[in-house]
């Protein structure tokens, strides 16, 4: 079973548009995070959540909003795409006993057109 | 603030060659550090970590030792192979946050 699953893998999307990104985890995870990783590779930390409550959340666009329904599950809605936001988006998560070991999902690559 | 500092890449070797990728660090506090790999097309793995300093972690051949006095945490395999290949990131998170701070990552090619 996949631990931390993310879809859809691949989005191809015109610039403007609103899409969304989900991610969930199995493990029982009480803390789930968004990074984003350029085209250069490097990763960044966008969000964090901690029992649905928002805990970090660095210098992003405010088109970018996420969204936690439940412990196990953080979504990444993206308003008014911008050539800017193609990436790599991965998911993570950690467990309140060891917060700093995380799992990450296999990524979303976002084309944005 | 933080920071992680990762040798450039890309790297290239051959199969059974001696790696090393340097890692150093900057931060306020006892940080834990972790090398993660991102073999293509696929997310993030942990591949190693240490939690104090003179920890030595090692998980597949690859070794790295938290060394304090000189803030580094440097990665080393003996003989690579060829399914070594991808890209090794490494990574500092400090005690109570949850946020990780990579370095830039270090590709790595291992030639038949």
């Amino acid at each position: 079973d996949t631990a931390v699953s993310q879809t859809p893998k691949y989005l191809v999307t015109q610039m403007g548009n609103d899409k969304s990104i989900k991610c969930e985890q199995n493990l029982g995870h009480d803390t789930m995070y968004w990074y984003k990783q350029d085209s250069k590779k490097f990763l960044k930390i966008m969000f964090s959540y901690n029992n649905k409550e928002l805990i970090i959340n660095e210098t992003v666009p405010n088109r970018f909003s996420p969204k936690s329904p439940d412990k196990a599950h953080l979504n990444l809605h993206i308003n008014s795409l911008e050539l800017g936001d193609s990436a790599v988006y991965f998911c993570a998560s950690s467990s309140g006993s060891n917060p700093n070991e995380q799992f990450f999902g296999p990524g979303t690559r976002l084309t944005v057109l | 603030g933080n920071s992680v500092t990762q040798m450039e890449g890309p790297v290239t070797l051959s199969e059974e060659a001696f790696l090393t990728i340097n890692c150093t660090y900057t931060a306020t506090g006892y940080p834990s550090l972790f090398w993660y790999v991102q073999y293509p097309g696929e997310g993030l793995q942990l591949l190693l970590k240490a939690t104090k300093a003179d920890d030595k972690g090692s998980n597949k051949g690859f070794e790295a030792t938290y060394r304090k006095e000189t803030t580094s945490f440097h990665l080393e395999k003996g003989s690579v192979q060829v399914s070594d290949s991808a890209v090794y990131f490494c990574a500092l998170a400090t005690s109570g946050t949850y946020k990780y701070i990579f370095g830039t990552g270090t590709r790595l090619k291992v030639l038949a």
